[in-house]
């Protein structure tokens, strides 16, 4: 079986433009999950899918950031427009329940120049 | 506001040396406590979880709550044991949002 894919791999941009990041989560898990690590820091929690719906965005740092999970399948995460403090790599995690070991996908770099 | 610390950001051991990784924690309440792992050129994934109580690849972690901490141990340590390990805490019930610390990169010499 498939674990958690992410797209694309590494995105290198120019400050100002947009990008989008893609997260397929694991077939059959509703709750869907978006974490970054900006260099040097921890992890941190962006947001959680619950189906198509968003359970939590508390951790989304601002409106330039925007997440969808049309149908429930998977999600994007879109960034417009990007600023430096941007870059970073942005995981995406997948659990059957709520209360389920979270399975990570590779993670996405991002990179604003 | 729940925070993890994890003082080292590198760790460097000789092989068949034990292992302590530190890890404190802040949270109001009881959270959840867990150790993940990521290999070199792996993905994330979870090593243990302090209410499994179990010993996943000779790793343990004991839950202090006196102390707030959350130490990850091995007795002797092997070269494949080389990753970067995060610790991390949920709210308690379950994974939900998962607040992680900054993560200690593990060094074992042969």
């Amino acid at each position: 079986e498939a674990g958690v894919t992410q797209f694309p791999s590494h995105s290198v941009i120019e400050k100002g433009q947009t990008v989008t990041l893609r997260c397929d989560p694991i077939s059959g898990h509703d709750n869907l999950y978006w974490y970054r690590r900006v260099m040097g820091k921890e992890i941190k929690f962006l947001l959680h899918f619950v189906k198509e719906s968003k359970q939590d965005e508390s951790g989304m740092p601002n409106n330039r950031f925007l997440a969808e999970r049309t149908g429930g399948t998977y999600s994007t995460l879109k960034v417009q427009p990007a600023e430096l403090e941007d870059s970073g790599v942005y995981f995406c995690a997948s659990s059957q329940e709520r209360f389920y070991e979270q399975f990570f996908g590779p993670g996405t770099r991002l990179t604003v120049l | 506001a729940q925070r993890v610390t994890q003082p080292e950001k590198l760790l460097s051991v000789f092989k068949g040396a034990p292992v302590e990784l530190k890890c404190n924690y802040s949270y109001s309440g009881s959270p959840e406590l867990f150790w993940y792992v990521q290999y070199s050129r792996q993905r994330l994934q979870l090593l243990l979880r302090h209410i499994s109580r179990e010993s996943i690849k000779g790793f343990t972690a004991d839950l202090n709550k006196g102390e707030t901490s959350f130490h990850l141990k091995k007795p002797f340590a092997q070269e494949e044991d080389s990753a970067m390990y995060y610790c991390a805490l949920s709210p308690s019930g379950g994974y939900q949002k998962v607040t992680f610390g900054t993560g200690t990169k593990l060094q074992v010499i042969p």
